[in-house]
């Protein structure tokens, strides 16, 4: 069966550091992946998504990057967290080109300090 | 740029009543209607979705409705249980070479003991 992996569970960085988050999947091949951030009581919102390795749309323009050197393996980066970092980062996949179901992990909650 | 309009933010209803939580679109390419519940500290999970060739779709006690010629869609759960209380969102998506989902705000819904 698919699974999807993300890490850290939680996080607490201090303004100005470097952040790396990770995700990978399980169980399936040439997914699409998404990074989707979710600020205290909002909805979600795309950061970025993947239809393939070194393929890399971003929809926000901010202080994030995605990099997507494997298959199944889909990191979200920042060289100089902000304090408006802050956030819930959740990480999701879909496969194949039919509108289908989002598959999301259990996500990172990190803190900027 | 696209959005998804969600209301209400906040829903509290008594066990056993019914829940409407309604959503608009602006997207008019979007053509799948995937509604999530996302429990404390976790990832969205999929619930119910609609695709745009359907005006209602039903699975137990939940069940979508949609209007494509206004761009509306909804949500309604019947005799709703204490655990049914989550956040709940929806969202509108397309297809253009991975999965462009637009996410509401989310609802809050509170079922009363």
């Amino acid at each position: 069966s698919q699974t999807i992996h993300q890490w850290p569970a939680t996080l607490v960085q201090p303004v100005g550091s470097p952040l790396s988050l990770e995700c990978t999947v399980e169980g399936t091949s040439n997914p699409n992946l998404y990074w989707y951030r979710q600020a205290a009581g909002r909805g979600l919102q795309l950061l970025f998504y993947s239809v393939g390795i070194g393929q890399i749309s971003s929809e926000v323009p901010q202080n994030l990057s995605a990099s997507r050197p494997q298959d199944r393996q889909f990191i979200l980066s920042s060289k100089k967290l902000l304090l408006s970092d802050s956030g819930f980062y959740l990480c999701a996949w879909t496969v194949g080109v039919s509108n289908t179901e989002a598959f999301f992990g259990q996500g990172t909650r990190l803190t900027v300090v | 740029g696209e959005n998804v309009e969600q209301h209400p933010s906040t829903l509290s209803v008594q066990e056993g009543d019914s829940a409407v939580i309604k959503c608009t679109y602006s997207d008019s390419a979007s053509n799948y209607f995937p509604w999530y519940k996302q429990e404390l500290g976790k990832g969205p999970q999929l619930i119910i979705d609609i695709r745009s060739n359907v005006g209602e779709k039903k699975d137990q006690r939940i069940a979508v409705t949609l209007n494509k010629t206004a761009k509306h869609f909804s949500l309604h759960i019947t005799e709703t249980q204490p655990e049914d209380s989550a956040v709940y969102f929806c969202a509108a998506s397309r297809y253009t070479g991975g999965f462009k989902t637009i996410f509401g705000a989310g609802t809050r819904l509170f079922v009363k003991a």
